[in-house]
């Protein structure tokens, strides 16, 4: 089983503040995906990116998908504390032939207004 | 609006009793997946379904079954719960792997 490796596990921050969080493997995937989640409430897709060196930006969220498609980075700029959630990394697990999800454990950020 | 529903959103239920959680979708999509998310493990897929009548193991199996009879259905069966097994379960549907429909979850407690 491939594993997707989110870090930092935990982040607490000042709103305005910038941050970055990361997912690694050691797996080539076809694309990956970034989800956010509140407490009580199932996770909620961010953005799919595809293509390795692919940059989205979605407000003030900007993702990039690393060149060799390894690795992805989560990029929050001014941080709010409507940012605050789980992130969690998934991308497609070889063992279900590419058709379900495999899922980081995730990085939980705070922002203290 | 179409939307996936789980229920109940709370059970508590005892070790040895069968438990079955609902997943209900108006998507129409084809695949549908059941996790459960415990702390430090993130989400684990226990079964997934690609349409009526297909069903398939995953990481996380053991101590689960599920059915799939129709498209918008996808119940989740432990058949003989224990405390091993409370958490938190996510029931989702997609239609391609380009992004999970996640419901509410159900946050199931067995004593």
């Amino acid at each position: 089983t491939q594993l997707l490796e989110q870090s930092p596990q935990f982040l607490s921050i000042q709103e305005g503040e910038n941050l970055t969080v990361y997912c690694n493997s050691s797996s080539v995937f076809s694309s990956l995906q970034w989800y956010r989640q509140e407490p009580g409430e199932g996770p909620v897709l961010l953005v799919t990116v595809v293509t390795g060196g692919e940059v989205k930006k979605l407000k003030r969220l900007t993702f990039q998908f690393g060149d060799a498609r390894k690795d992805s980075s989560l990029h929050i700029t001014a941080a709010q504390p409507g940012d605050t959630g789980l992130y969690l990394c998934a991308a497609p697990a070889m063992d279900t032939g590419r058709r379900a999800l495999t899922f980081g454990s995730g990085t939980r950020l705070q922002v203290q207004p | 609006d179409a939307e996936i529903t789980q229920s109940p959103r709370h059970k508590i239920t005892e070790t040895g009793r069968q438990v079955t959680l609902a997943c209900h979708q108006t998507w129409n999509h084809n695949n549908m997946f059941w996790y459960r998310q415990d702390l430090g493990h993130g989400l684990r897929l226990i079964h997934y379904s690609y349409g009526v009548q297909d069903t398939n193991k995953g990481e996380v199996s053991d101590g689960y079954s599920v059915s799939r009879s129709n498209t918008e259905d996808l119940p989740l069966t432990l058949e003989s719960a224990a405390s091993s097994q409370t958490s938190v379960y996510f029931c989702a549907s997609s239609e391609t792997n380009y992004g999970y429909t996640f419901g509410s979850g159900t946050r199931l407690t067995v004593v």
